[in-house]
């Protein structure tokens, strides 16, 4: 295990439903982020947060809306989403924001719209 | 644009078998070089992490070497087992002020007995 943990692991919503994903990291890390992970396509990265301040938001839609409360947890509630949001969400964390920092990544939340 | 190459898209081989996947990037000005493994269902783990000035990184029998100059990397694999199939995503960080990670697509490794 990498110490990043995420839950649920699966989720099947329709598109008006509101869920929200978790993230714990038990490494005592700062910063923590948010991917979204698309059949063949790269990692996108969608949030960044350092300190429990959001750093970085890559353009991403307002139907996601990241929280993160503390340094260890960070939550993405979702809202209203369209079945091209379907995909593996992974959250990862990292020591700091620094090139040299390795992020480690959790198992994962494989999300299904309907 | 910074962009991360990764080829063969797929590759199957037999237990027991060598096998080498590639990377090109063209991501500037750049920081490092990660080989990630993610395996089906799972989150990526690190394999190597390799920056401008070394050539070659070992992890067991996961070795990845670095061409700074021609911006190629590739990943070689020995003695492979079935449970080195997985996805290998090659991932570079650009050595901006923000340090962004270039993911590649992934090369998906099957290992048949």
């Amino acid at each position: 295990e990498t110490g990043v943990t995420q839950t649920p692991r699966h989720l099947v919503m329709g598109m008006t439903n509101k869920k929200s994903l978790k993230c714990e990291q038990h490494l005592g890390h700062n910063a923590m982020y948010w991917y979204k992970q698309s059949a063949k396509k790269p990692l996108e990265l969608m949030f960044v947060y350092n300190f429990k301040e959001q750093t970085e938001n890559n353009s991403v839609p307002s139907r996601f809306s990241p929280e993160c409360p503390n340094s260890s947890h960070l939550f993405l509630h979702l809202h209203t989403l369209q079945p091209e949001d379907s995909a593996l969400y992974l959250c990862a964390s990292s020591q700091g924001l620094a090139h040299s920092y390795e992020q480690y990544f959790g198992p994962g939340t494989r999300l299904t719209v309907t | 644009k910074n962009q991360v190459e990764q080829s063969p898209q797929s590759l199957i081989i037999l237990e027991g078998k060598n096998c080498t996947l590639q990377c090109n990037y063209t991501v500037s000005p750049f920081s490092n070089l990660r080989w990630y493994k993610q395996d089906t269902g799972r989150g990526p783990v690190s394999l190597t992490i390799m920056t401008f000035s070394e050539n070659t990184k070992s992890n067991g029998r996961y070795t990845a070497t670095l061409d700074a100059d021609t911006k190629q990397s590739s990943l070689h694999i020995t003695a492979s087992q079935l449970s080195d199939s997985a996805s290998y995503i090659c991932v570079v960080t650009d050595g901006g002020s923000q340090g962004n990670l270039i993911f590649g697509k992934g090369t998906k490794l099957s290992v048949k007995p």
